[in-house]
C-alpha cells in the first residue's frame, strides 16, 4: 500500500546525543515536510523539501538538520543543539508544493529526552 | 503573516449530539486555501476537506459539513449525530503565500471527545 512510514514510533535519547528520525514515502511525491507537535501549540514546520537535493528551513529549524538524497526519503536529525527536543514529530508529503495541495502524513515519532 | 485560531481546546459531547468546531483565520492573501484534518489516537493526520478562498459554498459530506464565511474569516466544521469514532483532534489549516513561497499554518487543534 502507498503511504508514509516513520520509524521508530517511540525514541528515547540521552541529553547531548544526536538522533535521526526516519521518513520514507512510496507515493512518488516531490515535496516532503517535517513538523513538530507540542501540546497546545499545533503543528510547527521544521524543514521542507520540494525536490531531491534541496530543502528549506521552516519556522523552527534551529537544532535540526535534514537531507534529501532520494525522492522517497527525508530523514530528520535532532542535534544536541536543540534545547527542548521532547515532542511528537510528524513527517508529511505532497505531490507538489502548491496552495491547494493537501499533505499526507505518517504516524509520527514520539521523541523523549531522558 | 497568516494565523489560524481554534479557540476551543477540548470539547466533550454525548453520542448523537451535533458539534461544531470553530476556525478563524487571518491572511493578507486574496488567494488561499483552507483545510481540515483529523488526528485520531494513532497519530497521523487525515485530510478531510479543502476549500479555496473564492468558493464560499457550504459543503456536506455525510455527517460532516463545513461553513466557510469570508466576511467573518471563519471556516467552521460541524459533525451531525456524533459517534465515538469521531473522537480525535481536529486541525484547521491555512495555505497561502508568505514571502513568495507556499506556507501552511495550522491551528492549535480541538480535541473532541464523544462519550457513548
Amino acid at each position: 500500500d502507498g503511504g508514509i512510514t516513520q520509524s521508530p514510533k517511540y525514541l528515547f535519547r540521552k541529553e547531548g546525543q544526536n538522533v535521526t528520525l526516519s521518513c520514507e514515502q512510496n507515493l512518488n511525491h516531490d515535496a516532503m515536510y517535517w513538523y513538530r507537535q507540542d501540546p497546545g501549540q499545533g503543528l510547527r514546520l521544521i524543514y521542507y523539501s520540494q525536490i531531491v537535493n534541496d530543502f528549506q528551513k521552516g519556522d523552527i529549524a534551529e537544532g535540526y538538520s535534514v537531507s534529501r538524497e532520494k525522492k522517497e526519503s527525508f530523514p530528520l536529525t535532532v542535534t544536541s543543539a536543540q534545547k527542548n527536543p521532547t515532542a511528537f514529530y510528524l513527517c508529511a508529503s505532497s505531490p507538489i508544493t502548491q496552495l491547494n495541495t493537501e499533505a499526507f502524513f505518517g504516524q509520527g515519532t514520539r521523541l523523549t529526552v531522558v | 503573516a497568516q494565523k489560524v485560531t481554534q479557540a476551543q481546546t477540548e470539547i466533550s459531547v454525548v453520542e448523537k449530539e451535533d458539534v461544531t468546531l470553530d476556525c478563524v483565520y487571518e491572511t493578507r492573501d486574496t488567494t488561499y486555501y483552507l483545510f481540515w484534518y483529523k488526528q485520531p489516537p494513532s497519530g497521523e493526520l487525515v485530510f478531510l476537506i479543502r476549500r479555496n478562498s473564492f468558493d464560499e459554498q457550504n459543503e456536506i459530506s455525510g455527517r460532516y459539513s463545513w461553513n466557510f464565511q469570508k466576511s467573518t474569516s471563519s471556516f467552521n466544521f460541524t459533525i451531525t449525530a456524533s459517534q465515538v469514532v469521531d473522537s480525535a483532534v481536529y486541525f484547521c489549516a491555512l495555505s497561502g503565500n508568505s514571502g513568495g513561497y507556499q506556507k501552511v499554518t495550522f491551528g492549535t487543534g480541538t480535541k473532541l471527545q464523544v462519550i457513548p
